[in-house]
């Protein structure tokens, strides 16, 4: 079975500050991870995701994402965090071996603060 | 904007009614998923069809169904509803069956069960 682990309910970070949003996975065979973002009344909106290749991801709003496989992570980050960038974040992985069905971690609510 | 639309947007209703939420997926996506995401479950795949036939199944209760259209729209049909079945349901689509690529949500409905 797959799985996806969100340890932080929450983040706080200051604007201008880094960020980092942590997300750990469990799969049988090969991962492929994705981050959605969901601000308040609105759908999950796609962010990035890692289906091979290199480990350092581009996504949109200026967010990245880092997958390591000894660690079994894939970690949410942005050099300089935003107050807009206050919302629900959830990764979600889905087993390339294991049909369509996409996991998704508990989410995080990320708080910048001015 | 997604491209995903759901109707209605609200819908309020008594234990035991049965409603019906509508998906139209993006244009040219042939799969579409259900979500539900309430409090205490978080978002929890409910199942998934593509092009007219059911793919994959997840946490869908025996008294929730859903069907494709020949025209690619979804429904997903809740019945003998309970005050636990109150959430927020989404619909997303993707352009293929067995595929890595994103998939787009929909804004949602949220169903209250009184």
């Amino acid at each position: 079975a797959q799985s996806v682990a969100q340890p932080e309910d929450q983040v706080n970070v200051a604007e201008g500050n880094p960020l980092t949003v942590k997300c750990t996975y469990s799969v049988s065979g090969n991962p492929y991870l994705f981050w959605y973002v969901q601000y308040p009344n609105r759908g999950l909106q796609f962010l990035l995701k890692y289906i091979t290749g290199d480990n350092l991801v581009k996504g949109s709003y200026g967010f990245e994402a880092e997958f390591n496989k000894s660690q079994t992570s894939f970690h949410l980050k942005k050099p300089s965090a935003l107050v807009s960038d206050s919302a629900l974040y959830f990764c979600a992985v889905r087993d390339s071996g294991a049909g369509n069905m996409l996991t998704f971690g508990g989410g995080t609510r990320l708080m910048v603060k001015p | 904007d997604s491209g995903v639309t759901q109707t209605p947007k609200h819908l309020i209703t008594a234990t035991g009614q049965r409603v019906t939420l509508r998906c139209s997926p993006r244009s040219g996506d042939l799969s579409v998923y259900w979500y539900q995401q309430s409090l205490d479950q978080g978002l929890q795949f409910l199942i998934q069809y593509y092009n007219g036939e059911e793919r994959a199944k997840g946490n869908i209760l025996e008294r929730f169904s859903a069907q494709q259209f020949p025209d690619l729209h979804s429904e997903l049909n809740l019945s003998s509803l309970e005050l636990g079945d109150s959430a927020l349901y989404f619909c997303a689509s993707s352009a293929r069956q067995f595929s890595y690529n994103e998939q787009f949500f929909g804004p949602g409905t949220r169903l209250t069960v009184l």
